[in-house]
């Protein structure tokens, strides 16, 4: 286990419905991150949470909308996605100092029909 | 720009026998440099970083890279290769200006070979 946790695992969804994701982190990290990984395609940074503040989104599509209520929890909520989002969706955190690395959660695969 | 490459797909290595997965970055300021590994249906696992001092850094599970600033490399070994070893390998390089920012190469499929 690497203190970060993600729920659901897997996730079906149709184009139509409203979910989200959610991740925990219990390492006292001030920053987190959801990102987003295809298959033949590199990791994808999604958005960022430094100090629960918003800090970069990456011009990702507003049927993706991040949520992060306090330091510990990070939600993406999820509504009218397209089959081409299904990925594996990781989030992570870690310790806003530099020398410090990221700490992944397992990832939740999504999966949109 | 900041960038990482990792310019093979995949590495094909016999158990028993040495493996290299290769990285090469490029940074405006000094380098923080990680390897993760990702096995199947799991999220991202930190193996090692480089932040300063030896060239030389040993991490989690045996493996160990090497920093080369010339060659602007920072390429993972591990002297004897298992087949659980198998897996997805990630370099990727924070900025110093801004620490919110991992840089991830497209990653390394390690396949070792009883």
């Amino acid at each position: 286990e690497t203190g970060v946790t993600q729920t659901p695992r897997h996730l079906v969804m149709g184009m139509t419905n409203k979910k989200s994701l959610k991740c925990e982190q219990h390492l006292g990290h001030n920053a987190m991150y959801w990102y987003k990984q295809s298959a033949k395609k590199p990791l994808e940074l999604m958005f960022v949470y430094s100090l629960e503040e918003r800090v970069e989104n990456n011009s990702v599509p507003s049927r993706f909308s991040p949520e992060c209520p306090n330091s510990s929890h990070l939600f993406l909520h999820l509504h009218t996605l397209q089959p081409e989002d299904s990925a594996l969706y990781l989030c992570a955190s870690s310790q806003d100092t530099g020398t410090g690395g990221f700490f992944f959660g397992q990832g939740t695969r999504l999966t949109v029909v | 720009a900041q960038s990482v490459a990792q310019p093979e797909d995949q590495v094909n290595v016999a158990e028993g026998n040495p493996l290299t997965v290769k990285c090469t970055y490029s940074v405006s300021g000094n380098p923080y440099l990680f390897w993760y590994v990702q096995y199947p249906n799991r999220g991202l696992q930190f193996l090692l970083k480089y932040i300063t001092g030896d060239n030389l850094v040993k991490g989690s599970y045996g493996f160990e890279a090497e920093f080369n600033k010339s060659q602007t490399s920072f390429h993972l070994k591990k002297p004897s290769a298992l087949v659980s070893d198998s897996a997805l390998y990630f370099c990727a390089v924070r900025d110093e200006e801004n620490f919110n920012k991992f840089y991830f190469g497209s990653g390394t499929k390690l396949n070792v070979k009883p």
